[in-house]
């Protein structure tokens, strides 16, 4: 079965870092580009931006360059979305997915959600 | 950013009924090969978003024939035949012409009467 299991929910402080996983399994993690998306609780998704897991070329929206950080390992078919100073903003359910044919995200990790609060 | 916009933006439907939502884009999403770079997804309460539609009319795997996508340009519809119980929740359309900047309508919200 294709799927992506994302890491568990994190409750953090303003100003700690963090880093959350999504283990790709069942198809060859290096065919397809990752994308992360955003989805703030009650609100619409906003995607972040993609990487691929060949070369980890990665690309991200603007609103988030120098915000996150992503990376990929290939010896265990996992992607990572990183923090390194988190805000109260950054509360969020985060979701990793699989692009197809660099147009449809057709597979999806079931969401990490984020809670940043003092 | 290319700005999609969704109507109705709630919608309760009854079960057995037929079930439109429109998706508009502030630019045409007909790329060079002929091809629309339109998806549409659902997602159920509580759970991740899963794709139904890609490419403007083609059916995602598993997705029942019930659920059909049109259009061309800056105008699309998804259309659901009969409304069953299990199609509540929110349909977002998503342009994916502009990669990485795949962006989302606001989403229609979909509940029984």
């Amino acid at each position: 079965e294709v799927q992506l299991v994302q890491s568990g929910a994190e409750v953090k402080k303003p100003g700690e870092s963090l880093k959350i996983s999504c283990e790709a399994s069942g198809y060859t993690f290096t065919n397809n580009w990752i994308a992360w998306l955003r989805q703030v609780p009650g609100k619409g998704l906003e995607s972040m931006g993609i990487i691929h897991p060949a070369d980890s070329d990665a690309r991200y929206r603007p609103a988030f360059q120098g915000r996150v950080t992503f990376s990929v390992d290939g010896s265990t078919n996992t992607a990572y979305l990183q923090w390194n100073s988190l805000k109260a903003s950054d509360t969020a359910m985060f979701y990793c997915a699989r692009l197809s044919g660099g147009v449809s995200f057709d597979i999806w990790g079931q969401g990490t959600m984020v809670t940043v609060s003092s | 950013d290319i700005v999609l916009t969704q109507s109705p933006l709630s919608l309760p439907v009854t079960p057995g009924e037929p079930a439109s939502i429109s998706c508009r884009s502030s630019q045409s999403l007909l790329h060079p090969n002929g091809y629309n770079s339109l998806d549409w997804y659902l997602q159920r309460p509580g759970q991740s978003p899963q794709l139904l539609i890609y490419l403007g009319s083609n059916r995602a795997s598993g997705v029942p024939d019930r659920f059909s996508g049109s259009g061309s340009g800056t105008d699309f519809t998804l259309k659901i035949s009969r409304v069953e119980a299990e199609d509540v929740g929110i349909y977002y359309c998503m342009q994916s012409l502009q990669t990485p900047l795949f962006t989302f309508g606001p989403g229609t919200m979909v509940d029984i009467k």
